[in-house]
């Protein structure tokens, strides 16, 4: 069964750092772009990164380019999303996503999410 | 970018009955040389992640009931729901992935009448 887990959310104070972490299970993970999307409390998703399948390629939401990257370790089945200089527009529930052998395709199964909380 | 707008924002349907949510891009998300529209539908049910509804504009998820169906192509889109069951209760979303950075509607919460 293909199963994507996030960790890492938390409290954290404005242009503080933070990792996210996705282990993923179930399928060969280096097979997979995968994405991360968000979602403020309330509000509707966004799309935040994508990576290709070998890591080679990345391409990031402009409200995020410079201040967020996004990585991924085939030996773990791990994605990583380290956001830095945090602001509190980017508080938000962080869902990771398995795309397709390219990068556009369509998003299956999603993370139950992690929640990043930005405040003083 | 893609804009994706979806109408109505919010839904009102009557158990049984047919609904009709509706999304259009800004610009076409056909990609002419595979005949593909790179279309998605999503649904989103309080507490829980999105849920991969439709793909290729058309094409329903395995296990995805079959009174869940998608249509349209270049611009304009339609999910309908042929005869509405309360579990289907939700925020649904049309996204294009046929460019970076990928795009959804801003969403379509449907609620029973």
């Amino acid at each position: 069964q293909v199963h994507l887990v996030e960790s890492g959310g938390g409290v954290v104070q404005p242009g503080r750092s933070l990792t996210l972490s996705c282990a993923a299970s179930g399928f060969t993970f280096s097979d997979s772009s995968i994405h991360w999307v968000r979602q403020a409390p309330g509000k509707g998703l966004q799309w935040v990164a994508v990576i290709s399948n070998a890591g080679g390629i990345q391409y990031y939401a402009d409200s995020v380019k410079g201040r967020f990257t996004i990585s991924r370790d085939n030996s773990k089945n791990t994605l990583y999303l380290q956001m830095n200089s945090l602001r509190p527009e980017d508080t938000a529930v962080y869902f990771c996503a398995r795309g397709g052998a390219l990068i556009g395709s369509w998003f299956d199964p999603w993370g139950q999410g992690t929640l990043v909380t930005v405040s003083s | 970018d893609i804009v994706m707008t979806q109408s109505p924002d919010s839904l009102a349907v009557s158990l049984g009955e047919r609904a009709t949510i509706n999304c259009k891009s800004s610009q076409s998300v056909l990609y002419t040389s595979n005949n593909k529209n790179y279309l998605a539908w999503y649904q989103q049910k309080p507490g829980q992640p999105p849920k991969l509804l439709i793909y290729w504009a058309s094409t329903r998820e395995s296990g995805v009931p079959d009174r869940f169906s998608g249509s349209g192509s270049g611009t304009d889109f339609t999910l309908t729901i042929s005869s509405l069951q309360a579990e289907d209760v939700a925020v649904y979303y049309c996204q294009q992935y046929y460019d970076t950075p990928i795009t959804f509607g801003q969403g379509t919460r449907l609620e029973i009448k």
